[in-house]
Order: structure tokens, then C-alpha cells, then sequence
């Protein structure tokens, strides 16, 4: 069965330290690897994907890593800022032939930064 | 707009109402998904549709569930008979195309209360 799943469920971190969040996948065939960022009320908004190919990928603070041999993910947050607290959902894309993708949601993880 | 948009941002109906949904997915995009997302879990996948036509349906729960895209831009998802355990956040998404690297730009989502 195709599960992602998300360490911890939630965390509560001092501003301006930095925080690290797991993913865990049972997904196949794996095409891509997804992490985004989800305000309370509002819909996600994505940070980074990544191929079976790239083991990294930044994008400002945040930083991705991916192993596609032990099937674990990671998102780094450096620096962290009050704007950061959120929910941040680790989707993996699973490719059945052809262009269409079917993506497989974490419950998230869900993170405040407090002053 | 520049993003999706979703009508209602709140919508509250008694057991056994009919309720349609609307999602105005980013001018040109051309692939539309709708997600269910009930609370403190992910977004589950309900359908996706590629232009007019529905390509994947395999997410709907059950037959009170049915979106329409008739003129490949604006999709209706419609629930017959609703019932408590519908109330979930609706949220829909489109992408440029379908293909396996497509970012999804999510909308803020239509929160469903079923009394």
C-alpha cells in the first residue's frame, strides 16, 4: 500500500533556531518527491520537488534532502522565523505509466515557532 | 486572480442537502484536481481531470460524489445527500499540464460542515 509517513506530528521551536522534519514513503512507482508548506486555512503551497535523481535541493531556508535507496526525505528549516509556523506535508508522486502522476499526502507536521 | 479560487470559503448545510462547490483554477491550466483534507490529516485525492474530461475518478467515496469541468476551465464538485461525515476542507488544485513534474497551485479550500 502507498503510505507516506511524517516525524514528528508536531513541534514547537524558539525563533531563530533550526528544526529538521522526516518523511518516510512506501510509494511506488516513485516519480518525485514534493515537500509544501500549509497555513492554517489556506491551501499548500509547495517548496521544493525533487526526482529519483537529486538527493538535495534548496530553496531559501528551506532545505530537502531525499534518499530514494532507504525511501526517507527531510526538510531543514535554518533560521527559523514566526512566519514559519505551519503544517508541512511530505507528497510523493507515484507515476503508473504515461504523464499522469498520482500524489500521496503525509498528515503533516505541524510546527510553531514562538518568540 | 492570479491563483485559484474557491466559492464558498464556508459552506454549512443540514444531512441530506445538496451542495455544489466551485473552483476557478489559474487561467490556462489545463489539469484540475480536487482533494478532501479532514482535519489534522493530509489532502486526500478525489479527482483529476485533464481538460473537459475526467482522467482519474478513483478518489470519489461513493456515487453521492460527481465534479463537472464542461468547458475545461471552471469545475463543480456536486454532493448528493449529504452526510455528517462529508465535513472536510474541499481543495482544488491545477497545474499547467499533467505531466509527472507538474506543480500543483492549491486554492484556499471550501470548508463543508454537514449538521
Amino acid at each position: 500500500k502507498n503510505q507516506v509517513e511524517q516525524s514528528p506530528q508536531s513541534l514547537i521551536i524558539l525563533e531563530g533556531k533550526n528544526c529538521t522534519l522526516q518523511c518516510n514513503y512506501t510509494v511506488s512507482p516513485f516519480s518525485n518527491l514534493r515537500w509544501y508548506k500549509q497555513d492554517t486555512g489556506r491551501g499548500p503551497v509547495s517548496l521544493t520537488i525533487m526526482t529519483f535523481s537529486e538527493n538535495t535541493k534548496s530553496n531559501g531556508r528551506y532545505t530537502a534532502t531525499l534518499d530514494a535507496d532507504t525511501k526517507q526525505s527531510s526538510l531543514h528549516i535554518t533560521a527559523s522565523q514566526l512566519s514559519d509556523s505551519a503544517s508541512y506535508i511530505c507528497v510523493v508522486s507515484a507515476n503508473y505509466g504515461g504523464a499522469t502522476n498520482k500524489l500521496i499526502f503525509g498528515t503533516g507536521t505541524l510546527l510553531a515557532v514562538q518568540p | 486572480g492570479a491563483g485559484v479560487s474557491q466559492t464558498p470559503s464556508n459552506k454549512v448545510t443540514e444531512k441530506g442537502k445538496y451542495v455544489e462547490l466551485r473552483c476557478d483554477p489559474i487561467s490556462g491550466h489545463t489539469a484540475l484536481y480536487w482533494y478532501r483534507q479532514s482535519l489534522g490529516q493530509g489532502p486526500e485525492f478525489l479527482i483529476y481531470f485533464q481538460g473537459t474530461g475526467a482522467a482519474d475518478d478513483s478518489g470519489l467515496p461513493n456515487d453521492r460524489f460527481f465534479a463537472v469541468r464542461p468547458e475545461g476551465s471552471v469545475s463543480t464538485l456536486k454532493i448528493q445527500r449529504t452526510e455528517r461525515g462529508d465535513s472536510a476542507v474541499y481543495l482544488c488544485a491545477s497545474s499547467l499540464t499533467s505531466g509527472r513534474y507538474n506543480e500543483q497551485f492549491f486554492g484556499p479550500g471550501t470548508r463543508l460542515t454537514v449538521l
